[in-house]
């Protein structure tokens, strides 16, 4: 079965350090990637994905996904972390056969002034 | 902007009423998805489409319907709802050349 892990539930960064947030799959096949943020009650907005190619992608807003076959992940970095990243991001993994989208939980970034 | 209206964005009703959210696109894009959104549980797939008539389920589709009987329209119908069924709703497309999806604002859902 086709699944996404996030294991944090938040994430804490102080403005201008860099931030990362974790995200591990599991899908048969080559995944394609997605990350999304969510600002408070607004829909999902695209940051980035992976679909082939060069292992790091980069994304709007500053942000950049690694993808990483053998340990199935796709963390999210930014190197320099700013308040108004504050958001619910999630991370998705598309599978192949089906072409559904499937979502992690979820994780909520604060960054402190 | 991908052109997705979600209708109605607030919606109060009582348990056992029947209640259909739409979901309007002005880009004729042939894929289309509801999702719930629950905390704890991210985003599930409740139903989607992928053309005029042609609907197939999520992982989360009890209780659930949906029709699309024209390329623009996708509604979700809950025939009898439930408390369970709070919850903010939220419609997708998904753009051929890309593999992305593009969200509508939501629909947030009290049932009491």
């Amino acid at each position: 079965a086709q699944s996404v892990a996030q294991p944090e539930d938040q994430v804490n960064v102080a403005e201008g350090n860099p931030l990362t947030v974790k995200c591990t799959y599991s899908v048969s096949g080559n995944p394609y990637l997605f990350w999304y943020v969510q600002y408070p009650n607004r829909g999902l907005q695209f940051l980035l994905k992976y679909i082939t190619g060069d292992n790091l992608v980069k994304g709007s807003y500053g942000f950049e996904a690694e993808f990483n076959k053998s340990q199935t992940s796709f963390h999210l970095k930014k190197p320099s972390a700013l308040v108004s990243d504050s958001a619910l991001y999630f991370c998705a993994v598309r599978a192949v056969d089906t072409g559904k989208l499937i979502f992690g939980q979820g994780t909520t970034l604060q960054v402190k002034p | 902007d991908a052109g997705i209206t979600q209708s109605p964005r607030h919606k109060v009703t009582e348990t056992g009423t029947p209640v259909t959210l739409r979901c309007h696109q002005t880009e004729n894009h042939r894929y289309m998805y509801w999702y719930r959104q629950d905390p704890g549980h991210g985003l599930r797939l409740i139903h989607y489409s992928y053309g005029v008539k042609d609907t197939d389920k999520g992982e989360v589709s009890d209780g659930y319907s949906v029709s699309r009987s024209k390329t623009e329209d996708f509604l979700l119908t809950l025939e009898s709802a439930t408390s369970s069924q709070t919850s903010v709703y939220f419609c997708a497309i998904r753009k051929e050349t890309a593999g992305e999806l593009f969200f509508g604002e939501g629909s947030r859902l009290t049932v009491l």
